[in-house]
């Protein structure tokens, strides 16, 4: 079964890079689309972006300018950076896997990580 | 905000049937981009419900059927029960952006009385 797991601060101070890693086991990171998905505390869900195991990349056009989404797969990871954060970043952040028919939905999640923007 | 819009909450007793609206537009649902529902219970990750707009993944229970018409979309639960109280997203992709990109509702809680 696969499994995903995020990973990294919980604390960011504004105006830094937030950053963020999703290891996934159970799997091969081949052949897949891995997104990000976020969300505030008690709002809704917003897709950032994603990432293909090729490489080859689609960000939400909000965040374009201060995101990069990366990809290693020897280690079967990929990350997130967003620059020049402010308050309105704070979120629960999500990775998560398509089903691999190109489809666009997300079969796979992980359970999450809080990252609060504060000085 | 969110292109795709859904009411902010809706309630019934256990057992009746209640059902989500999600109304996109010509850019996203209305061009054909496929619909797809997930489940939020407090304090988790959203989970699949349906997908590819009527489509029930392995072990979710046959209450939940979803259906698209236009530019919009509609998940509904019949005999509610109360372990169904969470919150509900649906999840389109949008093609106004030069790259296009995938986009969600503005989400559903769903209390069961």
């Amino acid at each position: 079964q696969v499994q995903l797991q995020e990973s990294g601060p919980g604390l960011v101070k504004p105006s830094e890079t937030l950053s963020l890693t999703c290891t996934v086991s159970g799997g091969s990171i081949s052949s897949y689309y891995w997104s990000w998905i976020r969300q505030p505390p008690g709002k809704g869900l917003e897709w950032i972006g994603f990432i293909y195991s090729s490489g080859s990349v689609n960000y939400n056009p909000s965040l374009k300018s201060r995101l990069t989404i990366s990809i290693d797969t020897s280690k079967n990871q990929f990350s997130l950076k967003l620059t020049s954060v402010t308050a309105a970043d704070t979120a629960m952040y999500y990775c998560a896997r398509d089903s691999g028919d190109s489809s666009g939905y997300y079969s796979y999640w992980g359970l999450g990580t809080l990252v609060t923007v504060s000085s | 905000q969110s292109v795709l819009t859904q009411p902010p909450s809706l309630s019934g007793a256990p057992g009746q049937r209640v059902t989500i609206s999600c109304t996109g537009s010509s850019s996203n649902i209305g061009a054909g981009f496929d619909v797809h529902w997930y489940q939020q219970l407090p304090g988790t990750a959203p989970k699949l419900l349906i997908f590819r707009n009527a489509n029930r993944p392995s072990g979710v229970p046959d209450r939940f059927s979803g259906s698209k018409s236009g530019t919009s979309a509609s998940l509904a639960i019949s005999g509610l029960q109360a372990e169904d109280e969470a919150d509900y997203y649906c999840q389109s992709y949008d093609s106004s952006s030069l790259s296009g990109s995938y986009v969600f509702g503005t989400g559903t809680k769903v209390t069961v009385l």
